[in-house]
């Protein structure tokens, strides 16, 4: 099946410890984006990558980073330096510029 | 940077009810599209629709951009139809801004 894998589903962390989120897309797409989602709250881009080994911040990248060493794969690691980092956090792919975004089915980070 | 305000934050409809979702942004994109985001968080593509019309069974969309608008239209509404709506529009390169959605509820 074609489309966007994101691992775990649910990953629960202690308070200081950094955490990679894992999407991995199947579809041949060049772009890949990491959003964050909020209760009640739109989705805000943390990070985007339009090619292999090169990515741009979003509007919230703090606290973040990515890596895009393969055009399949985009993980995104959640850093102690984020302060509010218990979000639901969504992974999208597109062909390139204005172009439609998929998105996987999320994965829901609680620190505690 | 573009503002995205859509309406009515909140909705509920008795099943078989027709509905409209709008969504307002500030200034030309180059790509809107709109979303169900399903109770388990899933986002399903709705829509690619940056002008024109297109339907797709009992939903539709029209986005006017020069009028800088889109409406969703939800026709015989289901149950299944619950979730959030979202409208996304794309101004620049990927630079994608979302709206803070409509939540709609169709209780039987």
């Amino acid at each position: 099946d074609g489309g966007i894998t994101q691992s775990p589903k649910y990953l629960f962390r202690k308070e200081g410890q950094n955490v990679t989120l894992s999407c991995e897309q199947n579809l041949n797409h060049d772009a890949m984006y990491w959003y964050r989602q909020d209760p009640g709250q739109g989705l805000r881009l943390i990070y985007y990558s339009q090619i292999v080994n090169d990515f741009q911040k979003g509007d919230i990248a703090e606290g973040y980073s990515v890596s895009r060493e393969k055009k399949e794969s985009f993980p995104l690691t959640v850093t102690s330096a984020q302060k509010n980092p218990t979000a639901f956090y969504l992974c999208a792919s597109s062909m390139g510029v204005a172009t439609e975004a998929f998105f996987g089915q999320g994965t829901r980070l609680t620190v505690v | 940077g573009i503002q995205v305000e859509q309406s009515p934050p909140d909705l509920i409809l008795q099943e078989g009810a027709n509905s409209t979702l709008r969504c307002n942004f500030s200034d030309s994109v180059n790509n809107l599209q709109w979303f169900h985001q399903n109770p388990w968080g899933q986002l399903i593509n709705l829509f690619y629709i940056p002008s024109g019309t297109k339907q797709n069974g009992r939903l539709s969309a029209t986005t006017v951009a020069t009028e800088r608008y889109s409406l969703l239209y939800i026709s015989s509404s289901q149950t299944t139809d619950s979730g959030v709506y979202f409208c996304a529009v794309e101004r620049g390169y990927q630079k994608v801004t979302f709206g803070i959605g409509t939540k709609l509820q169709v209780i039987p």
